[in-house]
Formats: structure tokens, sequence, C-alpha cells
């Protein structure tokens, strides 16, 4: 993987229902990776940073957990409501340069 | 209230006209950077600055430059806009490239015709 990937690009998931997406990035030279909501209309929002192999964190119903050995995390979220639904970003700073590399992201839709 | 500052939020301009988004933030960061954010290409990031007087091109930097006086502002200028550049932009901001998450300004639609 030479850059930050997520799949799948769009998915709906009845109200209620529980999913989860990926993002994958390059595991040589790991340094940090973030999630972020991105409301239509709004700016994105951090939801983690994480930067540990084995790494979990959590914000209400949505966590996300972090392999940086094989380079990905999933973002999970439990008992989807109509809010949730939104674009979900993952980026990974380059440790080659100084960029900050985004996944093109999911959008999430939720059916009522 | 800690916060990325971004003017204008949208912009109408003609090809040729020099123009400047400005991007202001009060949280003492490091890291400041632009996106641009096209359909089906995500979000691109266009320049960054690690530091006060510390730029860097990113992965689309061709018809902008930036600049970084003092810590908090990073305008992002157009000399010569064309309707390629025509986009929605994002100032971000982080304490380090590293450790902290962005936040973001509110972003600039500019249409150039």
């Amino acid at each position: 993987i030479l850059n930050v990937e997520q799949s799948p690009q769009s998915l709906h998931v009845q109200e209620g229902d529980s999913t989860n997406f990926t993002c994958s990035f390059p595991s040589s030279n790991f340094y940090a990776l973030h999630w972020y909501r991105w409301e239509t209309a709004k700016s994105p929002e951090a939801l983690f940073v994480m930067t540990l192999n084995g790494d979990e964190k959590k914000k209400g119903r949505i966590s996300a957990t972090l392999n940086t050995k094989e380079g990905y995390s999933y973002l999970y979220i439990k008992g989807s409501q109509p809010e949730d639904s939104a674009t979900y970003l993952c980026a990974s700073p380059r440790l080659r340069d100084d960029k900050i590399i985004f996944g093109k992201g999911t959008r999430l839709h939720i059916l009522p | 209230e800690a916060q990325v500052t971004q003017n204008p939020r949208y912009l109408i301009t003609v090809t040729g006209k020099k123009l400047t988004v400005t991007c202001s933030q009060n949280m003492n960061h490091e890291y400041m950077s632009w996106y641009r954010q096209d359909p089906g290409l995500g979000l691109r990031q266009i320049y960054y600055s690690m530091n006060v007087e510390v730029t860097d091109k990113g992965d689309v930097p061709e018809g902008y430059k930036v600049s970084r006086k003092e810590k908090r502002n990073f305008p992002l200028i157009l000399e010569s806009p064309s309707p390629n550049q025509t986009s929605l932009y994002f100032c971000a901001s982080s304490l380090n490239r590293q450790s902290g998450g962005y936040t973001f300004g509110s972003g600039t639609r500019l249409t150039v015709v």
C-alpha cells in the first residue's frame, strides 16, 4: 500500500444495525492514523488519533482499532442512528516528508 | 473558542484576478495546511507549514502560494486563478503533525469563471 485507501466507498445501513469500514495505510514507517467525521455542508471533525499497534479508541457508539503491522484500521458504529450519516475519512502523516494524506472516505447512509 | 477561521466562505472570481483566502487559528498550533476537495478525488494537500517561515509543497501545489509569517496565519494565494482551481478549499491546523488531529476551517467555495 503506497497511499491511504478506504473501503467501501459508500455504504447503506439500516437504522439500528451496526457497521464497520476499513482504512488501509502504508505500514512501513508508521507515524499515526487519524479518523474524521464529515457531515454534509460542514467541515471534517476529528474523531480519533491513534498511534500504537493494537490501540482501540471509543467515543460513544463509535470505536476504532489499529493494526500498524498489517497497515489497517477499522471504524465501528454500533446501533446506527440517522445522525451517523456522514463521510468518514482517515488520514495518515507520512514519515518520508511532512505531508498528511487522506483517504477518499466512506460515505455512510443510514436508512430509516 | 478554539477555532480555525477561514475567509471568505464563498468567492466567485474571474480568470487571472489575484485573490487571497485567509486562514487564522487561535490554538498556537504549529502545523497548518491547505487542502482542496474535488468530487471523486478526496482531500488533496496543497501546501503545509510545520512552523513559522517553514512551508512546503503538498501533492497539488501548482498555481498556489502560501506564507507563514506568524504562527496563527496561513493565507493561500492564487496569483492568477484559472477555472481548474474551482474547488472547495479547507484550511486545517494541528498541534503537530502526528499527535494531534486536525481542526478544520469552515471551507471556502471558490468558483473561477
